[in-house]
């Protein structure tokens, strides 16, 4: 079955240690993106990639930053872990373009900052 | 202030209840989707509305698009336990063409 797929489930790091969060797709989608979630709010936005092109939210903070080295993966990189990033990631994908913009979402990687 | 406010924030029913979640925005939208998260999970589609006034039904859930296309609403009939989890609608306004919003969440507890 096409999925998204994230990696690992659950991660434990230490303040300042920096970590990385993988996600791939077999969906084939030219829009990858990572969200941020903490405790029954909505997912926030941090970045997407259109394809290679990287679009940034305003609000994002400069800790956080991503790679996508071909279609099917990407990357979060959180530099220096602060308590307040802990939360859950989540990895969405969509076709791109068109009315429908329908995102397709990976299981999460629960982060745990100590 | 939110985009797309959703109401309300938190239920807790009983099964076997109905009950109506609200999606409303003040922007027109070219398509709503509607997604269930449960804990510990990443939210799953469940529908897609894009005509104004569309009904669309999956089971015992009823959605529906605003003919304005500004709004949304979910119904469920005769709730379950395995309904609980956190409901989001989520869309592209049409004035921006490709920055995708999701809605404020409701917090669903089906109680047995």
């Amino acid at each position: 079955d096409a999925m998204v797929i994230q990696n690992p489930r659950y991660q434990v790091t230490q303040f300042g240690k920096p970590v990385t969060l993988s996600c791939s797709q077999t969906l084939n989608h030219n829009v990858m993106y990572w969200y941020q979630q903490k405790s029954s709010q909505a997912p926030k936005l941090l970045f997407h990639y259109y394809d290679k092109d990287f679009n940034n939210e305003a609000d994002t903070p400069d800790n956080f930053q991503s790679r996508r080295p071909n279609t099917s993966f990407c990357f979060l990189d959180i530099r220096s872990p602060g308590l307040g990033d802990a939360a859950m990631y989540l990895c969405a994908t969509s076709r791109g373009g068109g009315m429908t913009y329908e995102q397709y979402f990976g299981p999460g990687t629960r982060l745990t900052v100590t | 202030t939110q985009l797309l406010e959703q109401s309300p924030q938190f239920l807790s029913i009983q099964e076997g209840e109905n009950l109506t979640v609200y999606c409303n925005s003040s922007s027109v939208f070219s398509s709503l989707q509607w997604y269930r998260q449960e804990p510990g999970e990443g939210p799953v589609l469940l529908v897609t509305v894009v005509t104004g006034g569309e009904v669309k039904k999956l089971k015992r859930l009823t959605f529906q698009f605003g003919d304005a296309r500004k709004d949304s609403s979910l119904h469920i009939t005769a709730a379950q336990p395995g309904d609980t989890g956190l409901y989001l609608c989520a869309g592209v306004p049409r004035r921006t063409g490709n920055q995708f919003y999701f809605g404020t969440g409701t917090s669903l507890t089906v109680i047995p």
